[in-house]
C-alpha cells in the first residue's frame, strides 16, 4: 500500500505570497490533518479534515486554511506569506473513524517552505 | 489536548543503557497518548501508544506508563541501540479535538 504522499517537496516564497500544498493520503483513509514543524516549536496542530469537512482546527491565523476534495486528498494554502511562515509541513492521515485525533496517523515526507 | 510538557529536551545515554521521557499533559479529558520517533531528515513514526484505560503498555524494548491522576505518561527505552537515536514526540488528545505534540526530546545513544 503507497504511503501519504505530499507535493511539492521544496517550495521557496517570498513574503507576501500565497502557497498550495498537496497531501494524498493512504488509501481507504478518510482523515488528514495538518501540522507545522519548526525547529523552536516541534508539531503544532494547524486542522484536520474528515469527509471534506474541517473536523478539527488548531490555533493559527485565518491565513492558514485548508480543504478536502471527495477522494481524501486535501490542500493547504497560506495566503500574505511572513517570514515566520518558513518550516516543514507535514500531512498526516488516518483512517478517522474512531474520532479524529485518536487515530494512528501516518505522516507524509512534508514540504520543506521558505520563505524570503 | 491543551498543554503537553516534554522533558528532557535532550538526553544523552550509552548504548546499553535505558533512557526516560516524561511528558506532562493538562487536559483531563485526554485519553490517547500516542509517542513518535523522527530519525534526521524523516517523517514521524508511530512506535508505541496507550489508551486511558490502560497503565502499561509494552513493545519489546519499548514501554509507555501512564499516571491518570497526576496526569503524566512516560516512554521508557531499555538496552539502547545506535539506531535509537532519534527526536522523540508524545502528544495528547481526545475524541473530536485537536492533538497536541509535546516540543521533543533529542536522544542520543553514545557509544
Amino acid at each position: 500500500k503507497a504511503g501519504v504522499t505530499q507535493t511539492p517537496r521544496y517550495l521557496i516564497k517570498t513574503r507576501g505570497q500565497q502557497v498550495t500544498l498537496s497531501c494524498s493520503p493512504i488509501s481507504g483513509h478518510r482523515s488528514v490533518s495538518w501540522y507545522q514543524q519548526t525547529p523552536g516549536q516541534g508539531l503544532q496542530f494547524l486542522f484536520e479534515y474528515f469527509s471534506e469537512t474541517q473536523r478539527n482546527k488548531g490555533n493559527f491565523p485565518g491565513r492558514f486554511s485548508g480543504r478536502q476534495f471527495s477522494n481524501s486528498r486535501s490542500e493547504m494554502n497560506v495566503s500574505t506569506l511572513e517570514l515566520g511562515d518558513s518550516a516543514l509541513y507535514l500531512c498526516a492521515s488516518s483512517f478517522g473513524t474512531s474520532g479524529g485525533s485518536t487515530d494512528t496517523q501516518y505522516f507524509g515526507p512534508g514540504t520543506r517552505l521558505t520563505v524570503l | 489536548g491543551e498543554n503537553v510538557e516534554q522533558h528532557p529536551s535532550t538526553l544523552s545515554v550509552q548504548e546499553g543503557d535505558s533512557a526516560v521521557i516524561k511528558c506532562t499533559y493538562s487536559d483531563s479529558a485526554s485519553n490517547y497518548f500516542p509517542w513518535y520517533k523522527q530519525e534526521l531528515g524523516k517523517r514521524p513514526q508511530l512506535i508505541i501508544d496507550i489508551r486511558s484505560n490502560v497503565g502499561e503498555k509494552k513493545d519489546q524494548r519499548i514501554a509507555v506508563t501512564l499516571n491518570k491522576t497526576a496526569k503524566h505518561f512516560s516512554l521508557h527505552i531499555t538496552e539502547t541501540q545506535p539506531e535509537d537515536s532519534a527526536v522523540y514526540f508524545c502528544a495528547a488528545s481526545r475524541v473530536d479535538d485537536k492533538i497536541i505534540f509535546g516540543k521533543g526530546t533529542r536522544l542520543h545513544i553514545l557509544p
